[in-house]
């Protein structure tokens, strides 16, 4: 079965420093997101990207933030300038169309020391 | 503005009981989704089911139904005979057709279901 996939599983970094969390989303899907979630908290909305362009972005979602789809599978989210409050599980998702169920990939654990 | 409200922090159950976790939903358009994730303690998030706003029947799979009414602006889920594996957070969400589709996630409900 088709699934999301995300790499690193965790990633540790100091503050200051740039991060790239990397997504494959399932393959004939269009639409992709990323959504990150606080310990314990709920799960948001950071930005959509449909057809080579944000579609969408929150307001968490500031200058230090871009995405990327360098190729035809890979889907990036950079953080220029980590914080400590960008501590947080992102997790990306995929959907065939929109309004469709999103497929959610197991998530990368971001640390920032 | 959109939101979703799930009342119920944390519930306990004892196997085998019924357990109902509650979602109510704000929006201004007339066509949005529905959604119901899990999110075991493995931290993935796992598809469960999606309503569009003009299909109120409800729906059985196995253990599992959802009560959807509009007049109330509520989306239920329903665990019939819980087993331990049960165990999770669950999430309620909302996507609405005049946005890019995103989900507005509630807080989530934490069920421990007690061997």
């Amino acid at each position: 079965e088709p699934e999301v996939t995300q790499t690193p599983s965790h990633q540790v970094t100091q503050m200051g420093q740039e991060v790239i969390l990397r997504c494959v989303p399932i393959s004939n899907h269009l639409y992709f997101y990323w959504y990150r979630q606080i310990l314990g908290q709920k799960v948001e909305f950071l930005v959509s990207f449909y057809n080579n362009e944000i579609s969408e972005k929150s307001e968490i979602f500031d200058d230090q933030f871009s995405v990327e789809r360098p190729d035809g599978s890979n889907f990036t989210l950079k953080i220029r300038s980590t914080k400590l409050e960008d501590s947080a599980m992102y997790f990306c998702a995929s959907a065939l169309a929109g309004m469709y169920e999103q497929y959610f990939g197991p998530g990368t654990r971001l640390t920032v020391t | 503005a959109q939101k979703v409200t799930q009342a119920q922090t944390e519930i306990s159950v004892v196997e085998k009981e019924d357990v109902t976790l509650d979602c109510v939903y704000e929006t201004r358009d007339t066509t949005y989704y529905l959604f119901w994730y899990k999110q075991p303690p493995s931290g993935e998030l796992v598809f469960l089911i999606r309503r569009n706003s003009f299909d109120e029947q409800n729906e059985i799979s196995g253990r599992y139904s959802w009560n959807f009414q509009k007049s109330t602006s509520s989306f239920n889920f329903t665990i019939t005979a819980s087993q331990v594996v049960d165990s999770a957070v669950y999430f309620c969400a909302l996507s609405e057709e005049t946005g890019a589709n995103n989900l507005f996630f509630g807080t989530g409900t934490r069920l421990t279901v007690i061997p």
